[in-house]
């Protein structure tokens, strides 16, 4: 039943080390998102998909790169992490199209840098 | 321009309180504005969403009023129970495929 899957569910790393999050869907949606989510703050957009049509967000860091290798997967890339790049991070899609087509969550990664 | 102003940050109501969460917006360009129910450790979940041309919408107990004159819109959950206890987020998009989210409310409904 799961439609948006993300592996792991937490990941730790230490300071400086690359991490890569995985996000996959069973939806087939075209459009797929990254959120990056501090505590008790709103998703911030780091980046989202059309198809293969990559789309950065103005103040996203240079730090953070994505891959979409097909419909179904997207990664996020965290080449060198700080301290403040600790967060919950949220994958999401949706189908294009229809502005009220709705937009599915995954339940998060969090991840916590030593 | 960009952003979507909410109030309260917080809110504890008792069971069957009526909690009421506001949301404002500057962009006329916004055409589509959902909200987002989130449990703790879990991703955002869309709960009801409203397009501008209508001024009321209504998903069993959730019921989302909109002035368009105002830029504003506004979440009522009807009968509240414990296990709406949550943060609720406000969002906007403009057809871009993106959305900018209000800065959240935590609600609490005490038993």
């Amino acid at each position: 039943d799961a439609m948006v899957i993300q592996n792991p569910r937490y990941q730790v790393t230490q300071f400086g080390k690359p991490v890569t999050l995985s996000c996959s869907q069973t939806l087939n949606h075209n459009v797929m998102y990254w959120y990056q989510q501090k505590s008790s703050q709103a998703p911030k957009l780091l980046f989202h998909y059309y198809d293969k049509d990559f789309n950065n967000e103005a103040d996203t860091p240079d730090n953070f790169q994505s891959r979409r290798p097909n419909t179904s997967f997207c990664f996020l890339d965290i080449r060198s992490p700080g301290l403040g790049d600790a967060a919950m991070y949220l994958c999401a899609t949706r189908e294009a199209g229809g502005i009220d087509n709705e937009q599915f969550f995954g339940p998060g990664t969090r991840l916590t840098v030593l | 321009q960009q952003q979507v102003k909410q109030s309260p940050q917080s809110l504890i109501v008792q069971k069957g309180g009526i909690p009421i969460i506001n949301c404002a917006y500057e962009n006329t360009a916004f055409d589509y504005f959902p909200w987002y129910q989130q449990f703790p450790g879990k991703g955002p979940a869309l709960l009801i969403a409203i397009r501008p041309d209508v001024s009321e919408k209504k998903e069993g107990r959730f019921t989302i009023s909109f002035n368009k004159s105002a830029k504003q819109f506004s979440l009522h959950i009807m009968d509240s129970q414990p296990g709406d206890s949550a943060t609720y987020f406000c969002a906007a998009s403009s057809g871009t495929y993106k959305y900018i989210f209000g800065t959240g409310t935590r609600l609490k409904v005490l038993a």
